[in-house]
């Protein structure tokens, strides 16, 4: 199986700052990657699919990128709604995997 | 308006058998894959498999694969996760999503285990 591994596990963050979340997978997925967003209570929302492509609907503050084994995603301008769990998880080869979140805090 | 609405919340006793649902609307259901995910409480999404409505091709983690049965009955656009005996550890979160990028999700299915 291939592994995805975040870092941070946790961050600290003020409104109006710009955080960058790291993905790597253990194995080079070419472009395959997708990035979540996850609120307490709430079912995950798509944000980013290929790595770098928005969901339809996902502001252009959230951007993705990266290819082969190392991924980032950046948040710019924080406003208090993007304060959530992100995940990364790869969608290369069977079976897919998650990354183990990221849980973006207000500092 | 893609929707995928998934069956309520299920409290089951260990040995029990269980089958839950996702209704896919909105888009051509046998166009897209349909995946299951894990939310342990207070842990992250584990993927669990999928399947194509299409053909019924189904793929699933080792992880899972021998715990669960996913199957898809493409006549009511309806994908299933099933227990055939269930244990105290199955209690989670189950989420459905469309595509093997998880562009849309179900809004999630509690199931308690508990004797």
């Amino acid at each position: 199986d291939i592994q995805m591994t975040q870092s941070p596990s946790s961050l600290s963050a003020s409104v109006g700052d710009r955080v960058t979340i790291t993905c790597r997978a253990s194995q080079a997925i070419s472009n395959y990657l997708a990035w979540f967003q996850q609120k307490p209570g709430k079912a995950p929302k798509s944000l980013i699919y290929g790595a770098s492509s928005l969901h339809s609907g996902v502001p252009s503050k959230f951007s993705g990128s990266g290819s082969g084994t190392d991924f980032t995603l950046t948040i710019s301008s924080l406003q208090p709604e993007d304060f959530a769990t992100y995940y990364c998880q790869h969608y290369d080869s069977y079976p897919y995997t998650f990354g183990q979140g990221t849980k973006l805090e207000i500092k | 308006e893609v929707q995928l609405v998934q069956s309520g919340a299920e409290v089951k006793k260990p040995g029990e058998s269980l089958k839950i649902s996702c209704k896919g609307s909105g888009y051509s259901f046998t166009s897209y894959w349909i995946g299951w995910v894990r939310q342990m409480p207070g842990k992250g999404l584990e993927w669990m498999g999928i399947i194509y409505p299409g053909d019924s091709d189904t793929r699933y983690s080792p992880s899972f694969h021998g715990q669960v049965t996913i199957s898809a009955d493409k006549s009511i656009s309806t994908a299933y996760l099933q227990w055939s005996s269930l244990r105290a550890s199955d209690t989670a979160i189950y989420y459905c999503a469309r595509s093997r990028t998880g562009d849309y999700w179900g809004q999630g299915t509690l199931v308690t285990v508990s004797s």
